[in-house]
Formats: structure tokens, C-alpha cells, sequence
């Protein structure tokens, strides 16, 4: 059980262009997700927290306009990278809570940006 | 500044050997401490988890240990294997204000050497 899942797993675009990363729990319902970023050989950072039919709560730094988060359902999150640029090149993970305190992660999407 | 600090940030043992990983929090309203598995190209995976009013949880080979006083807590593998190869995370959450946010300490990359 508590299984989450990610697509892409890995996506390369061009500078400029939209990339959406979905984000699904398979066997729970979740009202709350997480979207982390991982540089390489670094820890997760919280980007923002998205709550069910509610606006996504961004981490100082993290530009909302610019990493688009909606929650439309209890099994569904996306996020969608907007006029991508290089730098915004990373390891992109969700994570979701069937209730009390575990926190299960998806597989993580690669985004590269050419 | 960092609320978790994780040491060592790389470890080598020899297989059956025991690895011990060590986390020191500062909030000491802190309420659950998950240990996640992480491989290379993957999301986390929760491991174990504990609870500050228990002081040792066992599953199998991992077991935390778990000193309320000192605000430290640590992961033990035992009979390490080849397998267990990954970078391993302590964390922290403060469940006040039903947040669930997740304060991860830097990693420890695990080496199991035949």
C-alpha cells in the first residue's frame, strides 16, 4: 500500500517552453502533498505544499508564478515548470500522506533543460 | 539554519557489519522522526519511523534509538548487506498546526563492501 507514482519519469525540454509533472497516489486518498527538489548529492528541499482544492503554500525563495501547483483532486497534484530555463534543470519529487504522520514519496521526474 | 544535522555524511562498511547513522535535532517540538532509503534515480523510501515517547523501534535489520534528552536519535543496520547501498536521511516533523512538513538532515551515503 501507500504507493505514489510520477510522470514523466524524466522529461528534456527547451529553454522557454512549459513542462507539467504529475503526481498521483494509487491506493489513498492524499489532501495533502509535498513537491521537493534535489540537486545532486543534496537533500530534499520543500518547495511548496498543495493542499486539496486549496492554494499550494510556496517556501520563501520558491517563485509560485513561475512553479504552478494544483491540487484538483485527493489523487491528483501537478506541477507545472513555467518558460523553463537551464537552471531550473533538477530531480523534481512529490510526496503524499494517507493520513497520520508517513509521508510516502513518488519515484521523482528528471527535468532536463536544453 | 539547519534544525537536523546528520552525521557521518559518508560510510563505508564491511558486509554484516553494523551501520550506525547518527541525527541531533534542536525543536524539541518535534514529534515524529522517519528514516528514509534512498537509491540513485529514485524517490525516497520510508524506512522506519519513531515516536519521542519510545525510546528503541526495531524492524527487522534497521532499529532507531531514540534519546529524548540529548535531541539525537540514530539508525542502526544490522547484518549490512551489499544491498542496503544508498544514501539514507533522518528527518523530522512538527505536527503542530497540522503541517506535517518534513525537516530533512544532509544524508549519509552508505557503502556495504563485500
Amino acid at each position: 500500500g501507500a504507493v505514489v507514482s510520477q510522470h514523466p519519469s524524466r522529461v528534456i525540454c527547451k529553454s522557454g517552453t512549459s513542462v507539467k509533472i504529475e503526481c498521483r497516489s494509487l491506493d489513498f486518498q492524499a489532501t495533502t502533498m509535498f513537491w521537493y527538489r534535489q540537486f545532486p548529492k543534496q537533500s530534499l528541499m520543500l518547495m511548496a505544499t498543495s493542499n486539496e482544492g486549496s492554494k499550494a503554500t510556496y517556501e520563501q525563495g520558491v517563485e509560485k508564478d513561475k512553479f504552478l501547483i494544483n491540487h484538483a483532486s485527493l489523487t491528483l497534484s501537478t506541477l507545472t515548470v513555467t518558460s523553463a530555463h537551464p537552471e531550473d534543470s533538477s530531480f523534481y519529487i512529490c510526496s503524499a500522506m494517507p493520513g497520520g504522520y508517513e509521508q510516502y514519496f513518488g519515484p521523482g521526474t528528471r527535468l532536463t533543460v536544453t | 539554519q539547519q534544525q537536523v544535522k546528520q552525521s557521518p555524511q559518508s560510510l563505508i562498511v564491511q558486509k554484516g557489519g553494523i551501520s550506525i547513522i547518527n541525527c541531533a535535532y534542536e525543536n524539541t517540538a518535534f514529534d515524529y522522526f522517519p528514516w528514509y532509503q534512498q537509491f540513485p534515480g529514485k524517490g525516497p523510501a520510508l524506512l522506519i519511523a519513531i515516536r519521542p515517547d519510545v525510546s528503541e523501534k526495531k524492524e527487522g535489520r534497521f532499529t532507531i534509538s531514540f534519546n529524548k534528552s540529548a535531541k539525537q536519535f540514530s539508525l542502526h543496520i544490522m547484518d549490512s548487506q551489499p544491498g542496503d547501498s544508498a544514501t539514507y536521511f533522518c528527518a523530522a516533523t512538527l505536527s503542530g498546526a497540522g503541517s506535517y512538513q518534513l525537516t530533512f538532515g544532509k544524508g549519509t551515503k552508505l557503502s556495504v563492501i563485500p
